[in-house]
């Protein structure tokens, strides 16, 4: 048990489909972030939250749209996807001074797009 | 841009013997290292965080060091057990918003 709790493990999605993934921490931490793992690639950054504000977004495209009503609580809506799509997304929160502290991960949400 | 390299992608080991892993990083200018630890399909599992002003770390059977310099990073685990058979990460921190830059890993096996 991390602190940081992903939901769903598991989705099947059809290109056409709308669905969400949800996070929510339980350390008091300010700053959330989604990343993303394919097979055989390195995980890459997708959005960071700190205090509920986006402070980046690393060029990812629209049909990838976060959202973040509160410090406990990140989302990643997606619509739309393309079965390159298909990977794990990984959840991570880290406390106030992101410079000096660690990122905490969730166990990720394994999505497949058809 | 950042560049995290591991080397090497995989290793396989006995048990009770030492395990080496590497990461290299072309730009110094890196506000602290974090090792992980990824069981397969898991998440990642925090092992150690080093500081850019530390030289190294130290929690139970693992010690990680830091050569800011050169661009290196080294994690130590002593006397390997089968348990420890998981993917390390490392990743350096290359911004004040934490934003992580990745290595692709060393798969590690950890033979009885």
């Amino acid at each position: 048990e991390t602190g940081v709790t992903q939901t769903p493990r598991h989705l099947v999605m059809g290109m056409t489909n709308k669905k969400s993934l949800k996070c929510e921490q339980h350390l008091g931490h300010n700053a959330m972030y989604w990343y993303k793992q394919s097979a055989k690639k390195p995980l890459e950054l997708m959005f960071v939250y700190s205090l509920e504000e986006r402070v980046e977004n690393n060029s990812v495209p629209s049909r990838f749209s976060p959202e973040c009503p509160n410090s406990s609580h990140l989302f990643l809506h997606l619509h739309t996807l393309q079965p390159e799509d298909s990977a794990l997304y990984l959840c991570a929160s880290s406390p106030d001074d992101v410079n000096t502290g660690e990122l905490f991960f969730g166990e990720g949400s394994r999505l497949t797009v058809l | 841009k950042q560049e995290v390299t591991q080397i090497p992608a995989a290793l396989s080991v006995p048990e009770g013997e030492n395990l080496v892993l590497n990461c290299s990083f072309t730009d110094s200018a890196i506000y602290n290292l974090q090792w992980f630890r990824q069981d397969p399909g898991k998440g990642l599992t925090s092992l150690l965080l080093i500081q850019s002003s530390q030289r190294e770390q130290t929690s139970g059977r693992l010690n990680a060091s830091l050569d800011k310099s050169s661009g290196r990073s080294t994690l130590y685990i002593a006397a390997s057990q089968p348990g420890d058979s998981a993917t390390y990460l490392c990743a350096v921190t290359t911004d004040s918003w934490g934003k992580l830059q990745f290595g692709a890993g060393t798969q590690v096996v950890v033979t009885p």
